[in-house]
């Protein structure tokens, strides 16, 4: 059984940072990209960003809201993915989710496997 | 401009058929690309339901079906059950601002 489990949010300061984790199980982690996204209170699905498998370089694309703030890594040996959030601001408050990534076509991807989010509040 | 259009509601009787639209642009649908769905219902992770325009995953009812025309796609829920009521979400890849990931806006389905 395919499992994404987010952790790590919480209450923190603006201008703080914060790094969320993401574990999985049930599938072979370093055979897909994993990418992360967030819904703001009352707002829709916003993609944050996601990370290409080992073999691609593990290289990262992020949404131009959180780039040069946010980093993506994972560590395949622990089946693990983080998003490191820096210089949050109150705008950031969201929960955010991980999740698997599934290649369609050329550029074009879907997510298969959600966890159930893991919320991050920014206030002072 | 980057732009997925769904209707911000729907509803509809137990046991009734219902459809969520999907307006995309010359950036996304319109140039081809295609469409994915998915519900979200507060508190439990989002689920998919449809990829590629119009095949479901293993594991979701052939209640759930996709369809598209030109740019425009949609999702049809037949068979309402009140269980369905939760947010349905469409996505697609946009080639504008170097986006790879749009969502429209979402659409609450409430089920009378």
């Amino acid at each position: 059984e395919v499992q994404v489990v987010e952790s790590g949010g919480g209450l923190v300061q603006p201008g703080r940072s914060l790094r969320l984790s993401c574990t999985v199980s049930g599938f072979s982690f370093g055979d897909y990209a994993m990418s992360w996204f967030r819904q703001a209170p009352g707002k829709g699905l916003e993609w944050v960003g996601f990370i290409r498998r080992e073999v691609y370089d593990g290289t990262a694309e992020y949404a131009a809201s959180v780039k040069g703030r946010f980093t993506i890594s994972r560590d395949d040996s622990k089946n693990i993915a983080y998003l490191q959030m820096n210089s949050l601001k109150t705008e950031d408050t969201a929960v955010y989710y991980c999740t698997r990534v599934r290649e369609w076509k050329v550029l074009e991807n879907y997510f298969d496997y959600w966890g159930q989010g893991t919320l991050v509040t920014v206030s002072s | 401009q980057s732009v997925l259009t769904q209707p911000p509601s729907v509803s509809g009787a137990p046991g009734q058929r219902v459809t969520i639209s999907c307006t995309g642009s010359s950036s996304n649908v319109g140039s081809g690309y295609d469409v994915h769905w998915y519900r979200l219902v507060p508190g439990t992770a989002p689920k998919l339901l449809i990829y590629g325009n119009t095949n479901r995953p293993s594991g979701v009812p052939d209640r759930f079906s996709g369809s598209k025309s030109g740019a425009s796609v949609s999702l049809a829920i037949s068979g309402l059950q009140a269980e369905d009521e939760a947010v349905y979400y469409c996505q697609s890849y946009d080639t504008s601002l170097g986006g790879y990931v749009l969502f429209g806006g979402g659409t609450r389905l409430t089920v009378l």
